[in-house]
């Protein structure tokens, strides 16, 4: 299985600022995948980050938003741009356990945002 | 459009009290139900995978089903550990990771 870390844990900001989201994974990963969880909803996919291309949005969201850079193979981030209350969330970043369609993913322990 | 809903939205049972957690969808050919486990400040662990209609799969004490329109997670004489939110996700037949819809969880609590 893979191990994946995220830096930070948490983070308090304030409206108006960025937050710059590191996903780590202890192997090489073709794909690597950014999600949302908001208080009460369900898990919502942000975008595709692939290695050597520019990443691949949902529906929704866009690349100014939450720009993604996707370095190497192993590494990841994303950011949360121009912060507003709205965007106070758990973010999360996860990997496919193979390269099969129909495989599930391993998650990241997320990070914790809160904007003020 | 997908739907996945989970009920009920949360869920208090006594040590050894067995229930179900059900998980309702609508999906444009299903490839894949996937059951999760997250614990308060994790991120989902994959419990199972189901593909087809009267498949079950079980561990140690979860057992899930799933039929044309459901899925139900079989809780056995439930312990304090298994304390969590435990979601549902479909994937469609029609695409990739991009088309896995996840349900917004039942929160398990057993007390001892």
């Amino acid at each position: 299985s893979a191990v994946i870390s995220q830096k930070p844990s948490r983070d308090i900001c304030q409206r108006g600022t960025s937050l710059t989201i590191q996903c780590q994974v202890d192997s090489q990963v073709t794909m690597m995948f950014w999600y949302r969880q908001q208080p009460g909803q369900s898990l919502t996919l942000i975008a595709t980050a692939n290695q050597g291309s520019e990443a691949t949005y949902e529906s929704g969201f866009v690349i100014d938003k939450f720009p993604i850079s996707r370095p190497n193979l192993t590494f990841s981030t994303l950011t949360v741009s121009n912060m507003s209350p709205e965007d106070s969330s758990i973010y999360l970043c996860s990997v496919p356990t193979s390269r099969q369609v129909t495989e599930t993913q391993y998650f990241g322990p997320g990070t914790r945002l809160l904007v003020l | 459009e997908d739907q996945v809903t989970q009920s009920p939205e949360a869920l208090r049972l006594q040590e050894g009290e067995s229930s179900s957690l059900n998980c309702s969808y609508t999906v444009s050919g299903l490839r894949g139900l996937f059951w999760y486990r997250q614990d308060p400040g994790k991120g989902p662990e994959f419990l199972f995978t189901l593909y087809s209609a009267g498949e079950e799969k079980e561990k140690e004490r979860l057992k899930a089903t799933l039929t044309k329109k459901e899925s139900f997670l079989h809780i056995t004489a439930p312990k304090p550990e298994d304390s969590a939110t435990y979601l549902c996700a479909v994937q469609a037949s029609s695409g990739g990771y991009q088309k896995v819809t996840f349900g917004t969880g039942t929160k398990l609590q057993v007390i001892p």
